[in-house]
């Protein structure tokens, strides 16, 4: 079975600080996702990687980077953390090939910013 | 670019009572479509799929049909559980790197 996991599941931080968040995924995939999840939006896409070393911007980087240095892992910064950053995160990875596009989700960070 | 519209919630239902959530699309070419579940206090997990037109996606007892013609994917249930009790969320990918596109999610309540 694919595992996803990510390094907390729930987090509180000051505003201003620096957060990290990690996930790791132990079946060999070639993509990897950041989501944030909030009430009434659903899943909105930060970040993603296909590959290490590189990465895309999804519908909503501001604020955010992200670092893949392994091919299991990947990480989402928040260089200086607002309060409008407070939410669920979600991490998820999946194959490259059509047809195996399913996503494997870790089970969320949920992150509040006071 | 692609979208996805799916009914909005809570929906709440007797056990053993018939479950329909509507979900449409907007893309270019061909997506795959899906629905994801989550359950209170985790991730999402695939629920089923389809990946062509005319496809019908099953697994416990939901299913949904890809209609192209209609570009719908909506997901029903014969008779709904306690334990079916979640947030449901259609998606679609296309395109290069298998980005998904989530719809809102529809959250289900059922009661005994």
């Amino acid at each position: 079975d694919v595992k996803v996991t990510q390094s907390s599941r729930y987090l509180v931080k000051r505003t201003g600080e620096k957060v990290f968040l990690e996930c790791v995924q132990d079946m060999d995939h070639e993509n990897m996702f950041w989501y944030r999840q909030d009430p009434g939006l659903g899943l909105r896409l930060i970040y993603f990687s296909y590959d290490v070393k590189m990465k895309e911007k999804g519908d909503i980087p501001e604020g955010y980077s992200v670092s893949r240095e392994k091919k299991e892992r990947f990480s989402l910064i928040l260089e200086s953390a607002s309060t409008n950053q407070t939410s669920m995160y979600l991490c998820a990875s999946s194959l490259v090939r059509r047809g195996q596009e399913t996503q494997y989700f870790g089970p969320g960070t949920r992150l509040l910013v006071l | 670019g692609d979208s996805v519209t799916q009914m909005e919630g809570p929906v709440t239902l007797s056990e053993e009572a018939f479950l329909t959530i509507n979900c449409t699309y907007t893309a270019t070419g061909y997506p795959s479509l899906f629905w994801y579940v989550q359950y209170p206090g985790e991730g999402l997990q695939l629920l089923l799929k389809a990946t062509k037109a005319d496809d019908k996606g099953s697994n416990k007892g939901f299913e949904a049909t890809y209609r192209k013609e209609t570009t719908s994917f909506h997901l029903e249930k014969g008779s709904v559980q306690v334990s079916d009790s979640a947030v449901y969320f259609c998606a679609l990918s296309s395109g290069g790197y298998q980005k998904v596109t989530f719809g809102t999610g529809t959250k289900l309540q059922v009661i005994p």
